[in-house]
């Protein structure tokens, strides 16, 4: 199957500052991906869509100017938590779809101190 | 009402046994239904997609009922190995494109 990757796999940061993380589609094209938040126990939360070119769609209650999104290429998506705080402390999980099919990257552990 | 809805579990059979989730779905565009496997502390795995007309795989079948608006996976002769959090996805249209909307997800816990 399609492999989607995701780095840092886990970040510490202090409150305050900003935290970039990338999502990769390593062997297919991708010009939609998106972008999930997980609380612990709790399940994915569609955070926003990332449109190659354009401008992501976030859903509601998500801050765009908080969570910023890029898609440059057809195998890059990056969301930068600018100035973050530790309420921000999630596991943040990437994920492109292939052939109909949706493949998940491992995700990003974020701590805000 | 959540755009996706599982009852939040835990479910805690024995080996061998027969479980059923179900899951409900509000929008009635959606067009495309899936299973995921999430352990913990990893990201979701596919376990399987949902067709109109049901489909089988090994020891779990999924069935949707889009009268009802509901999907549903039932596991037979349930492992340890089967124990995780079982997530519905739900893609359904969204200002000209779609979106995977996940359910609450269901925890499994089977018992030795």
């Amino acid at each position: 199957g399609a492999v989607v990757s995701q780095h840092p796999s886990r970040v510490i940061c202090k409150s305050g500052t900003s935290v970039k993380i990338e999502c990769r589609s390593l062997d297919f094209q991708a010009t939609t991906m998106f972008w999930y938040r997980q609380f612990p126990k709790q399940s994915l939360m569609l955070m926003a869509t990332s449109n190659e070119g354009s401008k992501a769609t976030y859903e509601q209650g998500v801050e765009k100017d908080k969570f910023l999104i890029n898609h440059a290429s057809l195998t890059l998506s990056t969301l930068t938590v600018t100035s973050a705080h530790p309420e921000d402390s999630s596991f943040y999980i990437c994920s492109a779809i292939d052939a109909y099919e949706q493949y998940f990257g491992p995700g990003t552990r974020l701590t805000v101190t | 009402r959540k755009e996706v809805e599982q009852d939040p579990g835990p479910f805690n059979v024995p080996e061998g046994a027969t479980v059923a989730f179900n899951c409900t779905y509000s929008n009635s565009a959606s067009q495309s239904f899936f299973w995921y496997r999430q352990d913990c502390r990893k990201e979701p795995k596919l376990l399987m997609s949902v067709y109109s007309s049901g489909n089988e795989d090994g020891r779990f079948t999924a069935q949707l009922n889009r009268a009802s608006q509901y999907i549903s996976l039932l596991i037979r002769d349930s492992k340890l190995s089967d124990s995780a959090t079982y997530l519905c996805v739900v893609n359904m249209p969204a200002s000209g494109t779609y979106k995977y909307i996940f359910g609450t997800g269901t925890r499994l816990k089977v018992l030795a």
